[in-house]
Parts: structure tokens; C-alpha cells; sequence
């Protein structure tokens, strides 16, 4: 299996830009997870989705930001627009579900707004 | 309210010797518990999970974990450190039918000296 896929790795934009980040969770899996690590506040969940409906968007720190998750197999997070406070590393995780919880990560996205 | 607490924030070991790195969680019923590994500039990797049964579970890359229900521990151990486990360690607790939610510790950041 190839995992939890991240696009893109790397991201720089400009203040005021829009950004969209996207995830491919793990096949089969029914829940999916974004993250957002800075040095400052850690790992902190944004949203969550079972079976691509969104349960819980209390994490969410702004309108700014928005996820979608069109299917089982692909879901963005979104930040328009951008501010140099974005800038963190965000994670997308997928749970196979059926109770076991264990979540697996993807390599995460590098997002820089200058 | 629930949470995970990771007393410790920094831990210098040298390479060879033996490691314990603290988990404590606060839960309305037994959680199903799990550490993770971050190495620098990558995802988090799943290192091993309780869900029920033996309180002793082994994981990859020679480490294991001991559930102590009356302490509300999890503590993460390794008989002898190498220099490649240098690396930030995650405890994180969830329950059934949480949708697979997970609650992370803020993490101990452990550094491996020659």
C-alpha cells in the first residue's frame, strides 16, 4: 500500500493567496484526519471526517480555512486567504475505522506565506 | 475533560542505554493507547498500540509499552538506544465509537548522544 499521500510537499505563496493542500487517504479506510504542527501550539487537529461527512470542524481556526472530502479517496483543506501565521506543517492522517482508532500519517505539506 | 500529558518535554540519553519515555492519560473508561514516532521532517509513524489483554505490547523497532491501569500509564521503553532514535515520541489516546479520534500528548523530544 502507498500510504497516506501528501500534495504538495512544499508549498510557498504569498499573503493573501489562496492555498489548497490535498491528501489521497489509504484505500479502504473511512476516516480522515487533517493536522496542523507549529512550534508553538504542536500537533493540533483541524477536522475530522467519517465516511467523507465532516463530524467535527471545532479545530478549524478561522473562515479562512475549509476542507472537503468529495470521496473516499481525496480530500483538500483549503486557506483563503493566506497569512504568514499559516505557515506550519499540515497532516493528513486516515483510520481503517471499525473501532481500531490507529491513524497513519502522511509525510505532511510544508506551507510558507510570506 | 480528556487528555494525554507527556511530563516530559526534553530527554538526552546516551547510545546504548536504556530509555522510558512517560505517558499518563486521563479517560472516562480505558482508552485504547498508542505512541508515535516523528523523525525530522517526516509523517508520524505508528511505533505500537493497546487495545485490550496482555499490558505488555511490543512494537517496532525494539520497543515496548507497559499498561498500568491503576497509574493511568503508558510508558514507552527501549533496552538500548541508537543514535537513529533520536526523534520526537507522541502517546495519544482514543476510544471506541469515537470515530477513531485521537487526543496526542504534546510530545518528548528525545536526543541520543554518542
Amino acid at each position: 500500500d502507498a500510504g497516506v499521500i501528501q500534495s504538495p510537499r512544499h508549498e510557498v505563496t504569498e499573503m493573501g493567496q489562496e492555498v489548497t493542500l490535498r491528501c489521497k487517504p489509504i484505500s479502504g479506510h473511512n476516516s480522515l484526519f487533517w493536522y496542523r504542527q507549529t512550534m508553538m501550539r504542536g500537533l493540533e487537529l483541524l477536522i475530522y471526517f467519517n465516511n467523507n461527512v465532516p463530524i467535527d470542524d471545532s479545530g478549524m481556526p478561522e473562515d479562512r480555512f475549509s476542507a472537503k472530502m468529495p470521496n473516499a479517496s481525496f480530500s483538500t483543506l483549503k486557506i483563503q486567504p493566506s497569512e504568514p501565521r499559516d505557515s506550519a506543517v499540515y497532516f493528513c492522517a486516515s483510520s481503517p475505522g471499525q473501532g481500531t482508532n490507529e491513524q497513519y500519517f502522511g509525510p505532511g505539506t510544508r506551507l510558507t506565506v510570506t | 475533560a480528556q487528555s494525554v500529558t507527556q511530563p516530559d518535554i526534553h530527554i538526552t540519553v546516551s547510545e546504548g542505554a536504556s530509555l522510558e519515555l512517560r505517558c499518563n492519560y486521563s479517560y472516562g473508561a480505558t482508552p485504547y493507547l498508542f505512541w508515535y514516532v516523528q523523525s525530522p521532517g517526516q509523517g508520524l509513524q505508528l511505533l505500537l498500540k493497546y487495545f485490550s489483554g496482555d499490558t505488555l505490547v511490543q512494537g517496532i523497532k525494539g520497543f515496548e509499552a507497559e499498561f498500568k491501569r491503576s497509574q493511568s500509564s503508558f510508558n514507552l521503553r527501549k533496552p538500548s538506544v541508537h543514535w537513529s532514535d533520536a526523534a520526537e515520541y507522541f502517546c495519544a489516546a482514543g476510544r471506541m465509537g469515537g470515530y477513531n479520534k485521537l487526543i496526542f500528548g504534546a510530545g518528548t523530544r528525545l536526543a541520543v548522544h554518542p
